[in-house]
């Protein structure tokens, strides 16, 4: 079935510093991938999603693009802030139901 | 926010004993999933619904049986609970296997 395999982490980066999470997929097709954001005490929230090939996913700064000649769904963030501490899942369908990453959990210092 | 809610919370319950877990949404989704999660595995799915009374097998569901008798409620049942099922369980809904799937902010169980 499909599959992501996702940088564990942890991360800890100062603030204004670069991001990037890296993320692969193995995948039947050209599914729809998307990051999950997961905050202290709550449960994963969409962060964005990329639907098709060479397609760019943003939000709240971030983003990704989903490349099919690396299979490969990175997300950056030029510039990260105290709040974007959390942890990050890779994620695509499988048949039913989404596969995840591990997670990378990422703290951002002052 | 999509509607949705677990409950409890919390709970501690010792080995050996039933516990329940519900999810509860008002989003009239087909998909209701409920997964775990624990360091280093990520999520794990444990079952899933495809509608009422439709269930199936995740990749963890040794231990565990689900129950979907109308759309909104999707319960989650230990029947006899062990120390390894000690985790955060999380319940998640979409209305098809292509939108994204909303959370709820999970069921933290830990078993004594």
């Amino acid at each position: 079935g499909n599959s992501v395999t996702q940088m564990e982490g942890p991360v800890t980066l100062s603030e204004e510093a670069f991001l990037t999470i890296n993320c692969t997929y193995t995948a039947t097709g050209y599914p729809s991938l998307f990051w999950y954001v997961q905050y202290p005490g709550e449960g994963l929230q969409l962060l964005l999603k990329a639907t098709k090939a060479d397609d760019k996913g943003s939000n709240k700064g971030f983003e990704a693009t989903y490349r099919k000649e690396t299979t490969s769904f990175h997300l950056e963030k030029g510039s990260v802030q105290v709040s974007d501490s959390a942890v990050y899942f890779c994620a695509l369908p499988n048949n039913n139901d989404m596969r995840f990453g591990a997670g990378t959990r990422l703290t951002v210092k002052p | 926010d999509a509607g949705i809610t677990q409950s409890p919370r919390h709970k501690v319950t010792e080995t050996g004993t039933p516990v329940t877990l519900r999810c509860h949404q008002t989003e009239n989704h087909r998909y209701m999933y409920w997964y775990r999660q624990d360091p280093g595995h990520g999520l794990r799915l444990i079952h899933y619904s495809y509608g009422v009374k439709d269930t199936d097998k995740g990749e963890v569901s040794d231990g565990y049986s689900v129950s979907r008798s109308k759309t909104e409620d999707f319960l989650l049942t230990l029947e006899s609970a062990t120390s390894s099922q000690t985790s955060v369980y999380f319940c998640a809904i979409t209305p098809d296997l292509v939108s994204p799937l909303h959370f709820g902010n999970g069921t933290r169980l830990t078993v004594t």
